[in-house]
């Protein structure tokens, strides 16, 4: 079955402590992305990926870090995570960046932050 | 000003009926259009393309606007199951999305 998976879905941690989400997809995509979901505020791009080693920052990068050592993962990393990084986490891919092919979403990780 | 809005709602219609939503956009340069639906606590997924001509698929049809810079989503006939988030989307070599408009239809 052709998917985003995300792991943990739900997690509940302490400010200041190192959390890594993953992200994997089996549709050999090309073009990865994080947003985050706020209420009144939509999805926001955190960072995104056209290719592997190759990532580059969306409009809200700050206190993240991600990666793409290969072309089916990209893992998000909160090095010292803050309670206003509280929120709903999705990964998503697309055969190609651009914006102009559908994107497959995770079914979201849910982080909050104490 | 958001580079994309629409009407949060939420909307609450009985089954069978007709809604619409609006969307409008920032960006004159926005080359492609989306609606895409998101049940509640899950992820959002593709609804329809938006295309210059206007386009239908059953009982949804979506219309672009481009000199006004606003795109719109058409329900006919309601059903339970129509119940979700619905997020406007527009990409100019990346995607902007809307805050969503929530729709409930009831019995």
């Amino acid at each position: 079955e052709a998917q985003v998976t995300q792991n943990p879905r739900y997690l509940i941690t302490v400010t200041g402590k190192k959390l890594t989400v993953t992200c994997s997809q089996n549709m050999n995509h090309e073009y990865m992305s994080w947003y985050r979901q706020d209420p009144g505020l939509g999805l926001r791009q955190i960072y995104y990926s056209m290719n592997v080693e190759a990532t580059d920052k969306g409009d809200v990068p700050e206190g993240y870090k991600v990666s793409r050592k290969e072309k089916r993962n990209f893992p998000l990393i909160l090095e010292s995570p803050s309670p206003n990084q509280t929120s709903l986490y999705f990964c998503a891919s697309s055969h190609s960046s651009g914006g102009a092919t559908e994107q497959f979403f995770g079914p979201g990780t849910r982080l909050t932050v104490l | 000003r958001k580079e994309v809005e629409q009407d949060p709602g939420p909307f609450n219609v009985p089954e069978g009926a007709t809604v619409a939503f609006n969307c409008t956009y920032s960006n004159s340069a926005s080359q492609s259009f989306f609606w895409y639906r998101q049940d509640c606590r899950k992820e959002p997924k593709l609804l329809m393309s938006v295309y210059s001509s206007g386009n239908e698929d059953g009982r949804f049809t979506a219309q672009l606007n481009r000199a006004s810079q606003y795109i719109s989503l058409l329900i006919r006939d309601s059903k339970l199951s129509d119940t979700a988030t619905y997020l406007c989307v527009v990409t100019n070599n990346d995607m902007r999305f809307g805050a969503g408009t929530r729709l409930t239809v009831k019995p």
